[in-house]
C-alpha cells in the first residue's frame, strides 16, 4: 500500500522570505501523480500544484514549485516570497495512475507567515 | 460556475442518530469522492462513486456508513447509529472523468459533524 509522509509538523517563515516543505511517498508503481494541496482555516482544500512521475521537469506555479525526486521518493514543495495569505495547512498526497484515482494524503503541515 | 457544494456545512446529532451529508457535484462532474478528516489529520479516503455505481469503497467503515450517487440529485453519504468517534470534517470532491491525465478533484467545503 502506499503511504505519503510530512514529516514537519509545523513550519514558519518570515514574509518575502522562501519556504521548504517535505514530503516523502512510499511505492511500489512507476507511474503516478503527486499534488500539493492548501488548506486555510476556512477548511477549503485548494489545489496547489501537480506533479506527474513520468515527467522529469520540476513543476512550477508562479511562486509555488516543486524538487521531485523520483529515486529518492521524494516531493518537496517551495514557496517563494511567502505572503501572509500563504499561512494554511499544506497537504502532500499522492494518486495511483493505474488503480482507481483516490488521493492518499500525508498528516499535514501548518505553514505560519510572520510579517 | 458553481463548484462542489455540501450541506449541510455543520450538523450536531447525538449518539445513536442518523447523519446525512449532501454533496452535488460540480455540473456535468460524474465522480465523486468522500473523505474524512479527523481532528489534526490529514484526509483519508473513503469511497469512489459514479453515477449509480460504487466503484472503491475500501475505505469505508463496514458498519453504520453507506454512501450513494443516484441518477438524479446529490451524493448522499449516510451514517447510522452514530458515535462519538465519527466526529469529523467530511469532504466531497468531484472530477468530470478518470483517465491517465490528472483530472483534479475539485473539493467541497466540507460537513463538520459533532456527535454529542
Amino acid at each position: 500500500a502506499q503511504t505519503v509522509t510530512q514529516s514537519q509538523p509545523e513550519m514558519s517563515v518570515q514574509e518575502a522570505e522562501t519556504v521548504t516543505l517535505s514530503c516523502t511517498y512510499d511505492t511500489s508503481e512507476s507511474d503516478y501523480y503527486l499534488f500539493w494541496y492548501k488548506q486555510p482555516p476556512s477548511r477549503q482544500m485548494i489545489l496547489v500544484i501537480r506533479q506527474e512521475a513520468y515527467k522529469q521537469q520540476n513543476a512550477t506555479e508562479n511562486r509555488f514549485s516543486v524538487n521531485f525526486q523520483k529515486a529518492a521518493k521524494s516531493f518537496s514543495l517551495k514557496i517563494s516570497d511567502s505572503q501572509l495569505g500563504d499561512a494554511a495547512m499544506y497537504f502532500c498526497a499522492y494518486r495511483s495512475a493505474a488503480n482507481t484515482d483516490k488521493l492518499i494524503f500525508g498528516t499535514g503541515t501548518r505553514l505560519q507567515v510572520f510579517p | 460556475n458553481a463548484g462542489v457544494m455540501q450541506n449541510p456545512r455543520h450538523l450536531v446529532r447525538r449518539r445513536g442518530q442518523e447523519a446525512r451529508l449532501r454533496c452535488s457535484p460540480v455540473k456535468g462532474h460524474s465522480h465523486v469522492y468522500w473523505y474524512r478528516q479527523l481532528p489534526e489529520e490529514g484526509l483519508k479516503f473513503m469511497v469512489y462513486l459514479q453515477k449509480e455505481n460504487i466503484i472503491d469503497e475500501s475505505g469505508m467503515p463496514k458498519e453504520r456508513f453507506s454512501a450513494e450517487f443516484p441518477k438524479e440529485g446529490p451524493s448522499i453519504l449516510r451514517i447510522q447509529q452514530v458515535v462519538r468517534g465519527d466526529s469529523a470534517a467530511y469532504f466531497c470532491a468531484s472530477s468530470p472523468r478518470q483517465g491517465r491525465l490528472p483530472y483534479e478533484q475539485y473539493f467541497g467545503p466540507g460537513t463538520r459533524l459533532t456527535v454529542t
